[in-house]
């Protein structure tokens, strides 16, 4: 069992759907949560990164937290063509450690 | 937020040859940086953690005497693939944790082998 599981997609919605991105993970060590998006061909850029449980905002990207279901998750209002990418869930359990990647979910949206 | 750079940002070699890729964190010093491989549609793997001033830290299963890793400075990282084969063709990409917050980590722009 991976440490990080993530559905792979691709997720397809309209333009303006509200997404949804989750992952869960299995060791309850994890302390810091983040969310990274990539493009096709390029590095992956930070979008959210989260201590322990509850909920950040910025923007269109809602991140949450669940340590006692040992879940996250990543909601983006609104979307945009622009926003289809891959995006990766990470998580470390100390600060400056080693990041444990999910597999990435696959996101499209059309217009 | 803080950039890293990568050079090259793709290359192509013969079989046998070796390839130096750099990382280079611009505006802040990183003691340490990872290095990734992503093969096509799936998930960043970790390589090894570059130290400045010691040895890296290699995952298991990654050859420590083909992937030479060499942490030159506060600001530069260099991977080494050496006697480059076909199976090495992958992303590689690097990122270091700010010295602010040291959880979270910024990926360079990822530099493309293919090995012919």
């Amino acid at each position: 069992q991976k440490e990080v599981e993530q559905d792979p997609g691709p997720l397809s919605v309209p333009e303006g759907a509200i997404v949804s991105l989750n992952c869960t993970y299995s060791n309850s060590a994890f302390q810091y949560f983040m969310w990274y998006r990539q493009y096709s061909r390029k590095g992956p850029e930070l979008l959210m990164y989260t201590y322990s449980s509850g909920n950040k905002e910025d923007g269109r990207f809602t991140a949450q937290v669940d340590k006692s279901s040992k879940y996250i998750s990543l909601f983006i209002r609104d979307s945009q063509p622009s926003d289809s990418a891959t995006y990766l869930c990470a998580m470390a359990k100390n600060a400056g450690n080693m990041l444990t990647f999910g597999g990435g979910t696959r996101l499209m949206v059309k217009p | 937020g803080a950039v890293v750079s990568q050079h090259p940002s793709w290359v192509i070699c013969k079989s046998g040859t070796s390839v130096k890729i750099e990382c280079r964190s611009l505006d802040f010093q990183a003691t340490t940086m990872f290095w990734y491989r992503q093969f096509p549609k799936q998930s960043l793997m970790l390589m090894a953690t570059s130290n400045e001033g010691s040895k890296a830290t290699y995952e298991q299963g990654v050859e420590k005497d083909k992937f030479l890793i060499n942490h030159a400075s506060l600001t530069l990282s260099t991977l080494t693939v050496t006697s480059a084969h076909p199976e090495d063709s992958s992303f590689y990409i690097c990122s270091a944790p700010t010295s602010g917050k040291r959880e979270t980590q910024y990926f360079g722009p990822g530099t493309r082998l293919l090995v012919l």
